[in-house]
């Protein structure tokens, strides 16, 4: 079966730090993808990133780095000179190939507050 | 290109009622997905559409049902409404399965 795990409820941090995001994984499928969403207070999912299972390089997107680690089923997402903005829940997710379907199965969310 | 919109934003309705939300998808997307947003379970997918056919169904039972039309706008109803059921229901499009998916900004659905 498969499970998201964001083990972070919340997280506080003052602007300018850095701050990374957990999220682990599980599934029996050879073929998955793994997405990470934003969810300010308007409530919108905000997409951010999607990875296939074949692609462990790690990604940059200005303040944002994505680490993908297939050996310890992890997927996590650091902000790099966190600013009040980013302020939101962040949401892993995970899609599985074998439904050929779009059903992302969502971690519990991690609510991020960035003090200024 | 216009984002995925759902209409109405905000709903109070009656234990025992029915609903039906909507939800017009991006342009050119022809996957539309279905998801209950709520504190206590999280957010949980519904079901999804993709030119005009159910595609994957979540664990929810048969009270929830849905459709899409030919432009790919979905709906989705809701029957003998429960308190349990207040919840934010998102919608969201998608070009092809699989691929990211772009949510609309819900509506909040209050049963009293």
């Amino acid at each position: 079966a498969q499970k998201v795990t964001q083990a972070q409820t919340e997280i506080s941090v003052v602007e300018k730090e850095d701050v990374t995001l957990d999220c682990v994984y599980e599934t029996r499928d050879t073929t998955y993808y793994l997405f990470w969403y934003k969810q300010p207070p308007s409530g919108e999912l905000v997409f951010l990133i999607r990875r296939n299972s074949f692609d462990e390089q790690n990604e940059i997107s200005g303040r944002y780095s994505w680490n993908f680690q297939k050996s310890t089923s992890s997927f996590n997402f650091t902000i790099t000179a966190s600013q009040v903005v980013d302020s939101a829940v962040y949401f892993c997710a995970l899609s599985e190939a074998q439904t050929g379907a779009n059903n992302l199965f969502f971690g519990t969310g991690t609510r991020l507050t960035v003090i200024p | 290109k216009a984002g995925v919109t759902q209409t109405p934003r905000y709903l109070i309705k009656t234990r025992g009622q029915q609903v039906t939300l909507s939800c017009s998808p991006i342009s050119g997307h022809r996957s539309v997905s279905w998801y209950q947003q709520t504190p206590g379970q999280g957010l949980q997918f519904l079901f999804e559409y993709f030119s005009e056919t159910q595609r994957n169904k979540g664990n929810f039972p048969g009270r929830f049902s849905g459709r899409q039309f030919s432009n790919s706008r979905s709906e989705m109803n809701v029957s003998t409404l429960e308190l349990g059921d207040s919840a934010l229901y998102l919608c969201a499009s998608s070009a092809e399965a699989l691929h990211e998916q772009y949510f609309g900004p819900g509506t909040r659905l209050t049963v009293t």
